[in-house]
C-alpha cells in the first residue's frame, strides 16, 4: 500500500510551547488528509480534514486556533499544537488519501506521540 | 455514516480462523465496509474493503450480508502478530476523492499460542 509518514515519532515539549507534527504522502500525492487524535485506551477521534490549498474543516469541538493545520503541497501536511498544555498530551495520527489512485483507500501515518511537561 | 457494532473483544487460537463480527444495519446503499486494524501504538492499517460481494486479499476475507446489514472478518490462519483492535467502518467511497473515516470502539482481538 501507500506510504505515509509522520515526523516526529515521539515529542515532548514544555508546557507553553508549540509543536508541529508533520504529515507526509511518500508515494503518491494527497489530496486529502486527515487528522487524529487518541487517547490512553481510546479509539481514534478525527480531529479535522485538510484539503491542499484550501482551509482545514475541523470536527465539532476542535479548536482551530489551538490546533493550526497547514496543508500547503500535495505531500505535505503540518499541524501545530500551539500553546501546548498537558491535557494535549496525547497520540497523533495522520491519514492521506491517494485521490490519484482512485482506490478509497487511506492510509495512515505511524502516529506521533505528545508529551506535554 | 452509518455506525457500525462490533463486540468490544474476542480471544482466538493461533493457527485457527479468527471471524470477526460487524453489524451495520442502517447502511445506505452508496456506503462501502471498511476493515482496518491497529496494533498498539502504530497508525491504523488497511485490512479490505468491499460493496456488497465477498473479497479476499492476502491477508483476509471480508463476507458481506446479501441485505448488507453485517459483515465478517476473516482472518483464515491467525497469528500472534494479528493480536490488534479492528475497526469495521462504513463510509462513502468518492471516485478521485476519499470521504473521512469515523472509527468505533472496534474489536480488541486476542491470539493466543
Amino acid at each position: 500500500g501507500a506510504v505515509v509518514s509522520q515526523h516526529p515519532s515521539r515529542v515532548i515539549c514544555k508546557s507553553g510551547t508549540s509543536v508541529k507534527i508533520e504529515c507526509r504522502s511518500l508515494d503518491f500525492q494527497a489530496t486529502t488528509m486527515f487528522w487524529y487524535r487518541q487517547f490512553p485506551k481510546q479509539s481514534l477521534m478525527l480531529m479535522a480534514t485538510s484539503n491542499e490549498g484550501s482551509k482545514a474543516t475541523y470536527e465539532q469541538g476542535v479548536e482551530k486556533d489551538k490546533f493550526l493545520i497547514n496543508h500547503a503541497s500535495l505531500t505535505l501536511s503540518t499541524l501545530t499544537v500551539t500553546s501546548a498544555h498537558p491535557e494535549d498530551s496525547s497520540f497523533y495520527i495522520c491519514s492521506a488519501g491517494a485521490g490519484t489512485m482512485n482506490t478509497g483507500e487511506l492510509f495512515f501515518g505511524e502516529g506521533s506521540r505528545l508529551t506535554v511537561l | 455514516d452509518a455506525k457500525t457494532t462490533q463486540p468490544p473483544s474476542m480471544d482466538c487460537a493461533e493457527g485457527r480462523a479468527a471471524n470477526l463480527p460487524c453489524n451495520h444495519s442502517t447502511i445506505s446503499g452508496n456506503e462501502y465496509v471498511y476493515w482496518y486494524r491497529q496494533i498498539h501504538s502504530q497508525g491504523p492499517q488497511y485490512i479490505i474493503h468491499g460493496l456488497k460481494n465477498n473479497e479476499t486479499n492476502e491477508m483476509a476475507s471480508l463476507i458481506i450480508t446479501e441485505d448488507r446489514k453485517s459483515s465478517t472478518l476473516i482472518l483464515p490462519h491467525a497469528t500472534l502478530r494479528d493480536t490488534a483492535v479492528y475497526y469495521c467502518i462504513v463510509r462513502v467511497r468518492f471516485s478521485g476523492n476519499t470521504g473521512k473515516l469515523i472509527f468505533g470502539q472496534g474489536t480488541t482481538l486476542q491470539v493466543k499460542p
